[in-house]
């Protein structure tokens, strides 16, 4: 099955800063990476996603860019505010999984003012 | 006009007990998984269901067992609840085969067994 590793697990930055949130993946077969943000006692939500036959995806102060050949997608968020601080998960999904999203580990975003 | 609804949100029972959680969904998705996240955070797929179908289902205990009674609804049953259940359960739901595969998230379960 797959398998996602995300690193680093803490990250701690001065608001206006850049962050950046990498992942690795097991299953070449693979086809949709989403990235979900977390607030403490909330839902994970949503922030941007990219499929595999896409190499970089920008929304405002976020985008994703993935590399297939290396099995690794990572999250950048420029910009950086406190209103960032909150728990990040990306995850995998395609091929025979049913849909079934794996998850990274999780990254704790710190952003100080 | 909530999408992913639960009940209850919050659980606190007593070891040995029987309890269910039950997901809507309103945002005429096919397909309704649960997953648990454990206290580290770490989010892990339980069940899914297509079109009342059970698609996916991982290593879980046998106390689990997921119902779906149309499109709609999942629940989820736990028997004879173990201190290691406590957890925060999350539905979430998505068409399948479309172009984004998006899984909309419901706003959780924290089950506390004591």
């Amino acid at each position: 099955g797959e398998n996602v590793e995300q690193h680093p697990s803490t990250l701690s930055v001065q608001e206006g800063d850049s962050a950046v949130i990498k992942c690795t993946y097991s299953d070449s077969a693979s086809n949709y990476f989403p990235w979900y943000k977390q607030e403490l006692g909330k839902r994970p939500q949503l922030i941007i996603d990219i499929r595999s036959n896409v190499g970089e995806k920008k929304d405002q102060r976020i985008a994703v860019t993935l590399n297939k050949t290396a099995k690794h997608f990572s999250l950048h968020i420029t910009e950086t505010q406190p209103e960032d601080s909150a728990v990040y998960f990306c995850a995998a999904t395609g091929g025979t999984s049913y849909g079934k999203l794996t998850f990274g580990q999780g990254t704790i975003l710190t952003v100080h003012p | 006009d909530t999408a992913v609804s639960q009940t209850p949100k919050y659980l606190v029972t007593q070891m040995g007990n029987d309890k269910s959680i039950k997901c809507e969904q309103n945002l005429g998705h096919d397909t309704m998984y649960w997953y648990k996240q454990d206290s580290k955070k770490f989010l892990k797929i339980m069940f899914s269901y297509n079109n009342k179908e059970l698609i996916i289902n991982e290593t879980v205990p046998n106390r689990f067992s997921p119902k779906s009674p149309d499109k709609a609804h999942l629940n989820l049953h736990i028997n004879s609840l173990e201190l290691g259940d406590s957890a925060v359960y999350f539905c979430a739901s998505n068409r399948r085969g479309s172009s984004t595969d998006t899984q909309y998230f419901g706003p959780g379960t924290r089950l506390t067994v004591l």
